[in-house]
C-alpha cells in the first residue's frame, strides 16, 4: 500500500508568493494532520481533520495559513502571502481512527527567500 | 497544558552497545499514550514504539524497549545491540486519550552510532 503522499518534496519561493502544499492520505484513513517542523519550535501540530472536517486549527499560526480537505483523498495547506519565517518542513500524517498510529508523509521542505 | 521534555540534545553509542534516551512529560491526565518516533536523515517520521498509560507492562519491539514510570512521568527508550541504521533523531511524543488527537512532541535527541 502507498503511504502518505506529499507534494512537492521541495519548494523554493519568494516572499509574498502564494504557496500550496498537497497531501494524499492513506486510503481508508479518516484523520489527517498537518505538522510543521522548525529548528526553533520543533514539531508542532497546525491543524487536523476528521472525515474531511477541520476539528482543531488552534495551531495555525495566523490568517495567512489556510487548510482544506475537499474529499477523503486530498488536502491542501496554503500560505498566502508567504514570509521567510514560514521556511520549515511541513508534514502531513493520517490515521485510521483517533487511537491508532499516525503515519507520516515524507514532508515538504519549504524555503521562502 | 501538556509538555514533553527531552533533556539530551545529542547522544552517541558504539555499534552493538546499548543506549537509553530520556523523556519526561507533564500532564494532569490519567489516561494517555506515549510514543517514540525516529526521524532518519530522509526526514521520514517512523513510529518506533507506543505505550498506553493504563498498561503497567513496558512495551517492547525487538531491540527497542521502554521504561515507563507513570508516577515519575518518565518514558525512556532503550536501544539494545545498536546498529548503524539506528542513527537518527528520536522524538518522544504524548497524546491524550480523550477527544483530542494531538501529538505533542519533545525537542528530539540526535543519536549517533559509532562503528
Amino acid at each position: 500500500d502507498a503511504g502518505v503522499i506529499q507534494s512537492p518534496r521541495h519548494e523554493v519561493t519568494e516572499m509574498g508568493q502564494e504557496v500550496t502544499l498537497r497531501c494524499k492520505p492513506i486510503s481508508g484513513h479518516d484523520y489527517l494532520f498537518w505538522y510543521r517542523q522548525t529548528m526553533m519550535r520543533g514539531l508542532e501540530l497546525l491543524i487536523y481533520f476528521n472525515n474531511n472536517v477541520p476539528i482543531d486549527d488552534s495551531g495555525m499560526p495566523e490568517d495567512r495559513f489556510s487548510a482544506k480537505m475537499p474529499n477523503a483523498s486530498f488536502s491542501t495547506l496554503k500560505i498566502q502571502p508567504s514570509e521567510p519565517r514560514d521556511s520549515a518542513v511541513y508534514f502531513c500524517a493520517s490515521s485510521r481512527g483517533s487511537y491508532n498510529e499516525q503515519f507520516f508523509g515524507p514532508g515538504t521542505r519549504l524555503t521562502v527567500l | 497544558a501538556q509538555t514533553v521534555t527531552q533533556s539530551q540534545p545529542e547522544m552517541s553509542v558504539q555499534e552493538a552497545e546499548t543506549v537509553t534516551l530520556s523523556c519526561t512529560y507533564d500532564t494532569s491526565e490519567s489516561d494517555y499514550y506515549l510514543f517514540w518516533y525516529k526521524q532518519p536523515p530522509s526526514r521520514q517520521m517512523i513510529l518506533v514504539i507506543r505505550q498506553e498509560a493504563y498498561k503497567q507492562q513496558n512495551a517492547t519491539e525487538n531491540r527497542f524497549s521502554v521504561n515507563f514510570q507513570k508516577a515519575a512521568k518518565s518514558f525512556s527508550l532503550k536501544i539494545s545491540d545498536s546498529q548503524l541504521g539506528d542513527a537518527a533523531m528520536y522524538f518522544c511524543a504524548y497524546r491524550s486519550a480523550g477527544a483530542t488527537n494531538k501529538l505533542i512532541f519533545g525537542t528530539g535527541t540526535l543519536l549517533a552510532v559509532q562503528p
